[in-house]
């Protein structure tokens, strides 16, 4: 069965900060990973989406792929409390479903 | 350009109701997901459709579930004799063509069974 495993948190981090967002995956198929931010009360919105071994940088959005060790993170640097929300880590093969996981929650605190 | 958008956004049901869901996607977006979140849960995979066909509807989690796709646009999920464990946020996603594209979600209904 694919899982995505993510720590539910939540992870607490001072404005400014760099916040860390961790994910592994169990399907070795995979072959595009997404990170979504999900306000609560709010659907998922799309922060990055990364598919080659290595960094992707977006602003303030580092998405780190290894998928040797089939895993996946997400960097948020200069953390503001606008950023507190829970992420979503989803990875998709040939299947073109993505498997979800539950998600991390991320507090920003001045 | 227009995002996924989803209609009614709120719906309250009594228990033993049939209720109807829709989503209409990006427009040009071959690839249409229903999921169900309850509250506080993760995403749970309903169903999805390529054009109007369903090839994975593994996730529907009783025969009282059906969805539709027509015209390759817009879906109607529904829910026969509605039950409590219903209530949740019911989310439609649509994907464009191609492995490296990416789905986007629409904002939900929010499904309350009385």
């Amino acid at each position: 069965q694919k899982e995505v495993e993510q720590n539910s948190g939540p992870l607490s981090v001072p404005e400014g900060a760099i916040a860390s967002l961790n994910c592994t995956y169990s399907d070795r198929g995979s072959q595009s990973f997404f990170w979504y931010r999900q306000y609560s009360g709010k659907s998922p919105e799309l922060i990055m989406f990364i598919y080659s071994n290595g960094d992707k940088e977006d602003g303030r959005f580092t998405a780190q792929l290894n998928k040797a060790s089939q895993y996946v993170s997400l960097l948020i640097r200069d953390s503001q409390p606008s950023d507190s929300a829970t992420y979503l880590c989803a990875a998709r093969g040939g299947s073109y479903i993505p498997t979800f996981g539950r998600g991390t929650s991320l507090i920003v605190h001045p | 350009g227009a995002g996924v958008s989803q209609s009614p956004s709120n719906k309250v049901t009594e228990k033993g109701k049939d209720v109807e869901l829709r989503c209409d996607p990006i427009s040009g977006h071959t690839a249409l997901y229903w999921y169900r979140q309850s509250l506080g849960q993760g995403l749970e995979f309903l169903i999805y459709f390529q054009g109007n066909s369903a090839p994975d509807k593994s996730g529907l989690p009783s025969d009282r579930f059906s969805a539709e796709r027509t015209g390759g646009s817009v879906s109607t999920l529904t829910i026969q004799r509605t039950q409590q464990e219903d209530s949740a946020v019911y989310l439609c996603a649509s994907r464009g063509v191609g492995l490296t594209d990416t789905q986007y979600f629409g904002p939900g209904t929010r499904l309350t069974v009385l």
